[in-house]
């Protein structure tokens, strides 16, 4: 069955940009919509944004014009960037798959720890 | 944005209760809600989508029910692995989640 694994740094230094990428295996990548959402510590989910195979994305209102999603078909995978993060972006960071553009996420990876601090 | 807020935030319950949680949103979603189970340190898994339908695999304790702006995830005898946090989730525009109901021991 499909899975998914994040990978990153663990730690970013405030000011600086979080990166991080989400492998697609058992599965191909295409037809399918990809998300990233957050958890800070203690508290509730927060759907970052979403990408399609094609390279569309789009982001929530809270994070448009600090984050990007890009997509590697050729890699089976895709990435997070944002940028200028301060303490508050410390959180855990899944990435999970939909059936389509605005849908549930029916599977996820296990989530990265992504702490922001100096 | 379309806000979803659940209710209670904290659940006690016996295990065999018959365990209800309520979500509501901001404004019509028609079905387009699911339910999610999460375990401390796991990532959150699917149970229900389009508000009633079972995700594949999931125990038919657990229901859902709702459409518009009131919805309610029903576990029918709370059993000692159902002891989580659940959250809503509307995706009828963007995504967005409850706070979540933490179902403890009482």
């Amino acid at each position: 069955q499909v899975q998914l694994q994040e990978s990153g740094p663990g730690l970013v230094q405030p000011s600086e940009t979080l990166s991080l990428t989400c492998s697609v295996s058992g599965g191909s990548i295409m037809s399918y919509y990809w998300s990233w959402i957050r958890q800070p510590p203690g508290k509730g989910l927060e759907w970052i944004g979403s990408i399609f195979d094609d390279g569309t994305a789009r982001y929530h209102s809270s994070f448009k014009g600090r984050v990007t999603l890009s997509v590697d078909t050729s890699k089976n995978q895709f990435s997070l960037r944002m940028n200028s993060v301060t303490a508050a972006d410390t959180a855990v960071y899944f990435c999970a798959r939909h059936p389509m553009r605005d849908a549930y996420f029916d599977v996820w990876g296990q989530g990265t720890l992504v702490a922001v601090s100096s | 944005d379309i806000h979803m807020t659940q209710s209670p935030s904290t659940l006690p319950a016996y295990v065999g209760d018959r365990v209800t949680i309520t979500c509501r949103a901001s404004q019509s979603i028609l079905t387009y809600l699911a339910w999610y189970q999460q375990k401390p340190g796991k990532a959150p898994k699917l149970l229900i989508y389009e508000a009633t339908t079972l995700e594949s695999g999931v125990p038919s304790r657990f229901s859902g029910s709702g459409s518009g702006t009131d919805f309610t995830l029903t576990i029918s005898s709370l059993q000692p692995d159902d002891f989580a946090t659940y959250y809503c989730q509307q995706y009828d525009t963007y995504s967005t989640f409850g706070q979540g109901t933490k179902v403890e021991i009482k």
